[in-house]
């Protein structure tokens, strides 16, 4: 059965500090997903990684894939009160070659950026 | 705004009874998603459709049942409810089968 974990679960990060999140899955899959969730709000997708060595940024903030080590990492650069949300990485369980079962969320990231 | 809109935003009923919930997709996406967040059980994904089939399924219950009709909107019917299945149920859309995801604000449903 597919895994997902994330580290931390919590993070409190000062302003214009670096942080990377990690998202550790436990079954060979090569589609990873990244969302951010604010309070009370519904989910908005940040990234989309389709394969090994994928790296996609956007902002603050830039996510990759290393499907190998069945990892991925988003990592904040110069964060901002703006950034506080929970972040949450997803991971599709492949069915076949070409086709995929389910979707596996992790349990989510809390940030806090301080100023 | 992602364009996926929900009905109805909030739902009170009580232990035993069965609720819709409804969701319209983007315009032009093909595939929908059906999600419950609860603090316990975090996110879960329930099952997908793609253009009216059902595509795959995950932890949905045998008292939950969903459909996706021609126009492409779907029904997610949840029967029999117990206090344990208040949660908050999204929505998602996306163009291809196995894609970006677009979520809709979600239904909170509160079982008393």
């Amino acid at each position: 059965e597919l895994k997902v974990e994330q580290n931390p679960l919590f993070l409190s990060m000062q302003e214009g500090k670096n942080y990377t999140i990690y998202c550790n899955y436990s079954t060979t899959s090569d589609r990873l997903y990244w969302y951010r969730q604010d309070p009370g709000k519904s989910l908005e997708s940040l990234f989309v990684l389709l394969s090994n060595g994928a790296v996609k940024q956007e902002g603050r903030l830039m996510a990759s894939l290393d499907t190998k080590a069945r990892l991925s990492t988003l990592h904040i650069t110069a964060a901002v009160h703006d950034l506080s949300a929970t972040y949450f990485c997803a991971v599709d369980l492949p069915r076949s070659k070409t086709s995929y079962d389910k979707v596996i969320f992790g349990p989510g990231t809390s940030l806090s950026v301080i100023p | 705004d992602s364009g996926v809109t929900q009905t109805p935003k909030h739902l009170i009923t009580a232990t035993g009874q069965r609720v819709t919930l409804r969701c319209s997709p983007r315009s032009g996406d093909l595939s929908v998603y059906w999600y419950q967040q609860s603090l316990d059980q975090g996110l879960q994904f329930l099952i997908q459709y793609y253009n009216g089939e059902e595509r795959a399924k995950g932890n949905i219950l045998e008292r939950f049942s969903a459909q996706q009709f021609p126009d492409l909107h779907s029904e997610l019917n949840l029967s029999s409810l117990e206090l344990g299945d208040s949660a908050l149920y999204f929505c998602a859309s996306s163009a291809l089968a196995d894609y970006e995801q677009y979520f809709g604000p979600g239904t909170r449903l509160t079982v008393t």
